[in-house]
This record gives C-alpha cells, structure tokens and sequence, in this order.
C-alpha cells in the first residue's frame, strides 16, 4: 500500500505569517490528493481535492500544490480560525490512506 | 443539503460486535460512494473501507479485514459498520463520509458527525 507522510507533524506561527506543510507519497499518485481540516473537537472538513483545487467556501488563503509524490498546504496568511490539524489523503484507488496530520498552532 | 446522520455512542465489552449506522439525505444516495473512517483519542484519521450502494460492493483497509462489514440499505438510505472481535483499541470516534462519486478514486465532501464507541470491561 501507498504510505503518506506529512510534515511537520506540528508548527506554531504568528497571525499574518504564511505556512507551508508538506506530504509526500511513497508512490505516484497523480493528482488524487485532497486535504482535509479538523478544527479541535469537530468533524473533519474538505480543503482541497484534486492537490489543487479548492472546494466551494473555503477561504482564498488556502492554497496548494503538487502531483506525483509531492505536494504542498499553503496559508497565505494564518489567521486564529485556521487552528487545527490538518490531513492530507490519497484517493487514486483504495486504501484511501490518510498522512499522520499536521497540528498548526498559533505563536 | 447533504445529510449524513450517525447512531448514538456505544459502549462494548472487549470481543463484542458493534453496528453503527449512518443515514443520508439531500441527495441520490445510489450515486455516491460511503467510506468509514475512525479517529482514536488523541489520534489522526484512519480509512476502515468504503462501499458503492449501487453495486453493494465494499472494499477493505487490510488492517480491518475480516474484521469489518461495511453494508448499504437503498431503500432507507443508510449505510452501516460492523466491526467485530473490539478491543480497547477500538475505542474511537468513528465517522461515516460521502465519497465524491462511485468509484475508488473518490475524495470525501461530507461527513457524518461521528459516533464515540468505546470498549472497555
């Protein structure tokens, strides 16, 4: 199976800053990555999918990135209701194998 | 709008089964895939399996093989989990997730609000 890996595993930044996670696949995946993101205590929530397209209401501050094995989770600009950990997760074929998440705090 | 409504918390013995059901509303419920995902305490976001209502055909993580019985019921719209032979590792948060189509290669768009089962003796 596809293993997805995230990094960092955690980061704290300031309001204003931009941030930047990554996650790669252990094998080509073209570009059937979404991102996913649970604020504390909620239910997950799509981002992305497609690696780059955004889903309908999310803020234009999210960005991202990537095909084949490496792809990237941008914040333009953190603001305090971004907190929350954040998933990548394949979806090419099955397992739709998540990455370990991304925990983003604020400084 | 897209409604996915999950059973209530549960609370099993350790080798007990556990069946959590999840109904869907706000749209054709033979054209989207349902996936199973479950999250430990303190943990990150873990894919059990999937099935395609329509064609009644259910895939499997490796891991919950033999294990897990994912089903679908058209006629009231609702899909379920079975899992089987819990441990206190099975102690989770688990959520039903609508696939973005019927095939494999399907991201998930809504979810359920999740069902805490918890094993303990």
């Amino acid at each position: 199976d596809i293993q997805m890996t995230q990094s960092p595993s955690s980061l704290s930044a300031s309001v204003g800053d931009r941030v930047t996670i990554t996650c790669r696949a252990s094998q080509g995946i073209s570009n059937y990555l979404a991102w996913y993101q649970q604020k504390p205590g909620k239910v997950p929530n799509l981002l992305i999918y497609g690696a780059s397209t955004l889903q309908s209401g999310v803020p234009s501050r999210f960005s991202a990135s990537g095909s084949g094995t490496d792809f990237t989770l941008t914040i333009s600009s953190l603001q305090p209701e971004d907190v929350a950990t954040y998933y990548c997760q394949k979806y090419n074929s099955a397992p739709l194998t998540f990455g370990g998440g991304t925990k983003v705090e604020i400084k | 709008q897209v409604q996915l409504v999950q059973s209530g918390a549960e609370v099993k013995k350790p080798g007990a089964s556990v069946k959590v059901s999840c109904k869907a509303s706000g749209y054709t419920f033979t054209s989207y895939g349902i996936s199973w995902v479950r999250q430990a305490p303190g943990q990150g976001l873990e894919w059990m399996g999937g099935i395609i209502p329509i064609f009644g055909t259910a895939n499997y993580a490796q891991k919950f093989q033999g294990r897990v019985t994912i089903t679908a019921d058209k006629s009231t719209s609702t899909a379920y989990m079975e899992l089987s032979s819990l441990r206190s590792e099975d102690t989770a948060v688990y959520y039903c997730a609508r696939e973005s189509g019927f095939s494999s290669s399907s991201y998930l768009d809504y979810w359920g609000q999740g069902t805490l089962v918890t094993v303990s003796s």
